[in-house]
This record gives C-alpha cells, sequence and structure tokens, in this order.
C-alpha cells in the first residue's frame, strides 16, 4: 500500500515568508507525528496528532510553528516569518493507532530559508 | 527526558564484513526502532524491537530493555547498506527519540 507522502519535496523560501509542508499518513493510521532533521543530527521531536488533536506539541520551538489536522488525515505544519534557522528537513511519520505503535516516515520536505 | 547514545559514531568496512552498531538508552524504553536512512533521506524501518531478538535476512538486531540497550548486527556487508543507521525508543509519551546515528560506509 501506499506510504506517507510529503509534499513539497523542497521548499526554498525567503526570510520572513510563510510555508506551508502538507504531510498525507498511511491510510487509515490515527496517530501523525511531526519531526525535524538538522544535517548531521538525528530527527527531533516536533508535534504528535492523534486524530484531529494535537497531543503533544511540546517540540514546537516557538509561537512561529503550528501544525493542524482538521478532518484526522492530512495534516499541514505552518511556519511564520521563517528564519535561517528554520533551514532543515521536516519528516512526517504515522502509526495505527500512537500506543507506542512502529512509526513510518515518509520522504521529508528540505525547506530552505534564505 | 531520555537520552540515547549510539556508538560508533563512523564505521567504514569492506564489503563482506561484519558489524555491529549499539544503541543506549539512559532509562527504560516503551518500545525501540532502528532505521536505515538511504542517500535521499529517507527513514526505512529495520526493526521494531522493544525487547528480544529478531531477524530479517543479513540483518538482526537485540535488544535487552532490562540493561538499556539495543545492538543491530549486519553480516556480509554489501554497499547498499552504506548510509546512517538511526535507533530511537518511545519513554511513556509517543514521541521518537533519536540517536545522533551511525554513519556506515561499505567500500567495495
Amino acid at each position: 500500500g501506499a506510504g506517507v507522502s510529503q509534499t513539497p519535496s523542497n521548499k526554498v523560501t525567503e526570510k520572513g515568508k510563510y510555508v506551508e509542508l502538507r504531510c498525507d499518513p498511511i491510510s487509515g493510521h490515527t496517530a501523525l507525528y511531526w519531526y525535524r532533521q538538522s544535517l548531521g543530527q538525528g530527527p527531533e521531536f516536533l508535534i504528535y496528532f492523534q486524530g484531529t488533536g494535537a497531543a503533544d506539541d511540546s517540540g514546537l520551538p516557538n509561537d512561529r510553528f503550528f501544525a493542524v489536522r482538521p478532518e484526522g488525515s492530512v495534516s499541514t505544519l505552518k511556519i511564520q516569518r521563517t528564519e535561517r534557522g528554520d533551514s532543515a528537513v521536516y519528516l512526517c511519520a504515522s502509526s495505527p493507532s500512537g500506543m507506542g505503535n512502529e512509526q513510518y516516515f515518509g520522504p521529508g520536505t528540505r525547506l530552505t530559508v534564505t | 527526558g531520555i537520552q540515547v547514545e549510539q556508538s560508533p559514531p563512523d564505521l567504514i568496512l569492506q564489503e563482506g564484513a561484519n558489524s555491529t552498531l549499539r544503541c543506549n538508552f539512559s532509562d527504560s524504553v516503551n518500545n525501540l526502532q532502528w532505521f536505515h536512512q538511504n542517500p535521499w533521506g529517507q527513514l526505512i524501518n529495520l526493526f521494531y524491537i522493544p525487547s528480544g531478538t529478531k531477524q530479517n535476512g543479513r540483518l538482526s538486531a537485540t535488544t535487552v530493555a532490562t540493561e538499556r540497550y539495543s545492538l543491530l548486527y549486519i553480516s556480509s556487508s554489501q554497499t547498499t547498506d552504506s548510509g546512517v543507521y538511526f535507533c530511537a525508543g518511545i519513554q511513556g509519551a509517543q514521541k521518537l527519540v533519536f540517536g545522533q546515528g551511525t554513519r556506515l560506509t561499505i567500500n567495495p
């Protein structure tokens, strides 16, 4: 079956602009996660959705970052007033129920802020 | 939160060699996953292994939950095994905490 998909695969934006990154989880997976990976590092947790609600947003670095999942499937990560330090690969993952289940990752969106 | 330490950070081997990658956790974890990140950045699931031993072809993994470590074994390495290997654990909350990775290079 289809895996997790993310769009766009690459995004270049200017400092101060607004960006949206999209994640389509595996069909039927109720849990969805966003992570961020900087060069040479392991991915770091940003936010976790169970259904439509954000169950844990403790990893969001500041209030410029926001994520939604209005219908419990597709999720959008939104970054306002982008800064050069936001440049990274943003990874999305999904799992069947979120109860410690195995997580499956998408290919990521590489964000470059110039 | 938990800390995850992977060793070695870098490993260079000749094709055909065997390797062992290690992952230590600062505290107990509910679940543990091993991933291979290919050159295009895709994280590929290798094992979901909170405890015990699993094998998949040339790869196997063992997690000793009581001693807070996991090992990934790669036998008869191939050049396509090159890349970064990550382990990650979940403690309580559902977020995965990743180690820094082991960069494996297999030379022909």
